[in-house]
Formats: C-alpha cells, structure tokens, sequence
C-alpha cells in the first residue's frame, strides 16, 4: 500500500457524458501527478500540481482538467467523454518539487461505452 | 524531448533464474533519475529500483540490481533468483533533476516466470 488513494477504482460511462476522479496523497506529500495509461499510448504523464498550484502540463486533452484543494487532495475532471479516453487513471504523489520518487495510488479504471 | 525505449516487448525466464531487462534512453540533460517500475496484475505501479545519474555505482536493491551506462544512455534491470512473484510488466521511466519532474516511461516489457 502506497498510502496514495484514489476513488472510485471503476468506471463505466457513456459517451458525451463527464467523470471526475479523485485522489488523496500520502500524508504530508505537496505534489501531485496524474498520468494516464492506455494500451495504444502506454504511460502517459498529465498534469502536476504542488501545494495547489498547476506545476506542468502534459499530455492533457483541453476536455480534461484538474484541480488541487486545500486539503492537498486532487480531482481530475474529463468531459465530452470519448471512447478513446478509456484507460486506467494514475494519481502519484512526491513529499516535494526535489524529491524524486512517486508513489503511485491503485489507478481508476475508466470505460466509456 | 527525453525518450525511453523498451526494446523487448516479452521476456521469460524460468524460477530461480537471473533475468535482464533492457532500457535506453535519449536525452540532452546532464542530471536525471532513472527508475523501473514493476506493474504487477493488480496494476499497482510499484517502484522496484532508482539510479542517480550523477552517481557511477549501480543501484541495488536486494535481488534486483541496474547496469547503468551514461555514456550509451543504457539503464538495464537485472533480477536474480527470479521468482513467481516478480511476474509483471516492468517499466523503465526517466525524471529531469530540474524543470519538470514528470515521469517518462517506456512501453514496458512483459516478463513471465516459468516454474
């Protein structure tokens, strides 16, 4: 256990329609990563954020978007679903910006039928 | 853009037997990370071993140990005495020491262990 959660671990949804992810960093850990793993693009890196600011960005579709709370914790909001974006969610998350290693949660799985 | 290349989509090797994963990577950076990842069937990613580039000594980790060349931008996974456990897909990932601080992976290699 990584001590990185992320909820729901599935999700079946229609085209069109909008999903949002959610995921708790270890305690104490400021970052925050989401990538995206999909079996035609593989491991993809999306979008950072550290102590509630976006850091960098990635790969990210313009349908897709993110936040992160007070609370550290991190949403991933995905819109206008397409069949395309069905795939398995990473939440990782680092103490800091110099710390080099993630920890990654369980991942959601997202199916868009 | 740095790039990381997995050249063996598959791999086995039979129990108790020693295994080499390949990676290579490109980049124009003097200072980075390098990691392999295990992703096992519970598709938890789970970080097997990490290498600093600024250090010459490869990293170990118990049965798991890296063969680090920087100047062939080469970072290869060797596991001893495999196991059944060790069965997954393992993926070989790359960190910028500075600026971003995304993961690069490579399309990871699938290794089966025979009993």
């Amino acid at each position: 256990d990584s001590g990185v959660t992320q909820t729901p671990k599935h999700l079946i949804t229609a085209t069109g329609q909008r999903v949002t992810l959610r995921c708790s960093p270890r305690s104490g850990d400021l970052s925050v990563y989401w990538y995206q793993q999909s079996l035609d693009q593989g491991l993809q890196f999306l979008i950072q954020y550290y102590n509630g600011e976006e850091r960098a960005k990635g790969n990210i579709l313009e349908r897709f978007s993110a936040q992160q709370f007070p609370d550290l914790h991190s949403e991933l909001n995905l819109s206008s679903l397409e069949l395309g974006d069905s795939a398995l969610y990473f939440c990782a998350s680092s103490v800091s910006l110099i710390a080099y290693e993630q920890y990654f949660g369980p991942g959601t799985r997202l199916t868009v039928t | 853009a740095q790039t990381v290349t997995q050249s063996q989509p598959e791999m086995s090797v039979q129990e108790a037997e020693t295994v080499t994963l390949s990676c290579t990577y490109d980049t124009s950076e003097s200072d980075y990370y390098l990691f392999w990842y295990k992703q096992p069937p519970s598709r938890q990613m789970i970080l097997v071993i990490r290498q600093e580039a600024y250090k010459q000594q490869n990293a170990t980790e118990n049965r798991f140990s890296v063969n680090f060349q920087k100047a062939a931008k080469s970072f290869s996974l060797k596991i001893s005495d495999s196991q059944l456990g060790d069965a997954a897909m393992y993926f070989c990932a790359y960190r910028s020491a500075q600026g971003a601080q995304k993961l690069v992976f490579g399309q990871g290699t699938r290794l089966t262990i025979n009993p």
